[in-house]
């Protein structure tokens, strides 16, 4: 079993829509876990830290469920430039774990 | 924030070749750096994990003596893919941190490789 799962997709939703992504992860000893933004070609750029209380800044709220091992990602009111493969990452003892991401397409 | 650059940006080599990549952190102190693959719509895999000053710990699978690691200042990391061939092809990213303040890494721009 993959250490980090995601489906990879794509995603495709109009502009203003609310998507939320999902993401399992194998180790229960993790602590740490962060989403990525990948563009086409170019390099991740970290979205957002997920901690045990969840975060939320902007549109952007991820979630982490302990018992169940997943992490997600909800994205409201989609925006054209959302459009990028948002990774999922673990952070183990000294590096970063990544899921193949999930690939999102927002249409005007 | 922290600045990670790469280069080159992109090389194209003939079989049997060597490249070597260069990663430097700009702005900051980088204590390690790792270095990365990614193959079209695969997720990236870290390579190495390399400390200043020291022997780069490699993951399993990857021929250290293929990929040639060197991290010799604080500033600056090397990769060198040596007899490279066309499934040496991939998208080499780098990134960066200075553990004494974070344990965020931050990352290049990435080097796409194509060997012919």
């Amino acid at each position: 079993r993959k250490e980090v799962e995601q489906d990879p997709g794509p995603f495709n939703v109009p502009e203003g829509a609310t998507v939320a992504f999902n993401c399992t992860y194998s180790n229960s000893a993790s602590q740490s876990f962060f989403w990525y933004r990948q563009d086409c070609r170019k390099e991740p750029k970290l979205l957002m830290s997920v901690y045990s209380s969840g975060n939320e800044d902007g549109r952007f709220t991820a979630q982490l469920n302990r018992a169940s091992q997943y992490i997600s990602l909800l994205i409201r009111d989609s925006k054209l430039s959302d459009s990028a493969t948002y990774l999922c990452v673990e952070a183990g003892f000294q590096k970063l774990v990544f899921g193949t991401g999930t690939r999102l397409l927002v249409s005007p | 924030g922290a600045v990670v650059s790469q280069h080159p940006s992109w090389v194209i080599c003939k079989s049997g070749t060597s490249v070597k990549i260069e990663c430097r952190s700009l702005d900051f102190q980088a204590t390690t750096m790792f270095w990365y693959r990614q193959f079209p719509k695969q997720s990236l895999m870290l390579m190495a994990t390399s400390n200043e000053g020291s022997k780069a710990t490699y993951e399993q699978g990857v021929e250290k003596d293929k990929f040639l690691i060197n991290h010799a200042s604080l500033t600056l990391s090397t990769l060198t893919v040596t007899s490279a061939h066309p499934e040496d092809s991939s998208f080499y990213i780098c990134s960066a941190r200075d553990y004494r303040i974070s344990h965020e890494q931050f990352f290049g721009p990435g080097t796409r490789l194509t060997v012919l």
